[in-house]
């Protein structure tokens, strides 16, 4: 089945421990993406990457980090957790061809107490 | 200024009814794509449909299709036949420019439809 997996689906962590949500896709996709949901807010996007070792900002890229080491994967890292960083996240691929429709995750829903 | 706007933040509708969520837009490249996604209370988000700025007809996807009014800059999806299962969170995007992957996905605020039974 296609699909993009992310874990964990639910955390809830301190001030300042490192973490890591993973992202997959099965698709062979050439892009992938991270946004954040808040209330009032919609979604917002985190980091992106066109293709293996490239990835760049998108529009609150402030205390994440991404890497893209193989096509299929790309972790979000939260290397100092701060509480509002506390949201639903999603990581999304996509073709990277017209009308290159994004396919998103499940969600994580991260608490940062 | 917002890219995307979503005005109606909650709408009702009677079960098997047809209803119309609004969704404007603000852009000044004439390439872009406007999509519709569905997010259930379980969370996820369901890709709805498509609509390509030099697309000539309408976007229709089963009971949804996209009411695209280029000169307005509005992108309005209408649910025909609404169902129970319809009651979720519906979002308005946008992407910018002919070619992807280096030109983020804008949301709009999102639309919170209720279908009474």
């Amino acid at each position: 089945e296609a699909q993009v997996t992310q874990n964990p689906r639910y955390l809830i962590t301190v001030t300042g421990k490192k973490l890591t949500v993973t992202c997959s896709q099965n698709m062979n996709h050439e892009y992938m993406s991270w946004y954040r949901q808040d209330p009032g807010l919609g979604l917002r996007q985190i980091y992106y990457s066109m293709n293996v070792e490239v990835t760049d900002k998108g529009d609150v890229p402030e205390g994440y980090k991404v890497s893209r080491k193989e096509k299929r994967n790309f972790p979000l890292i939260l290397e100092s957790p701060s509480p509002n960083q506390t949201s639903l996240y999603f990581c999304a691929s996509s073709l990277g061809q017209s009308p290159d429709t994004q396919y998103f995750g499940p969600g994580t829903r991260l608490t940062v107490l | 200024a917002q890219k995307i706007t979503q005005t109606q933040p909650g709408m009702f509708v009677q079960e098997k009814e047809a209803v119309t969520l609004d969704c404007t837009y603000d852009t000044s490249d004439p390439s872009y794509g406007l999509f519709w996604y569905k997010q259930p209370s379980s969370g996820e988000m369901i890709f709805l449909i498509y609509q390509g700025s030099y697309d000539q007809q309408n976007a229709t996807e089963g009971r949804y299709s996209l009411n695209f009014q280029k000169a307005r800059k509005s992108a309005n999806l209408v649910i025909s036949a609404s169902q129970l299962g319809d009651s979720a969170m519906y979002f308005c995007a946008m992407r910018e420019g002919r070619y992807s992957g280096n030109t983020p996905l804008v949301f709009g605020k999102g639309t919170r439809l209720s279908v009474i039974a």
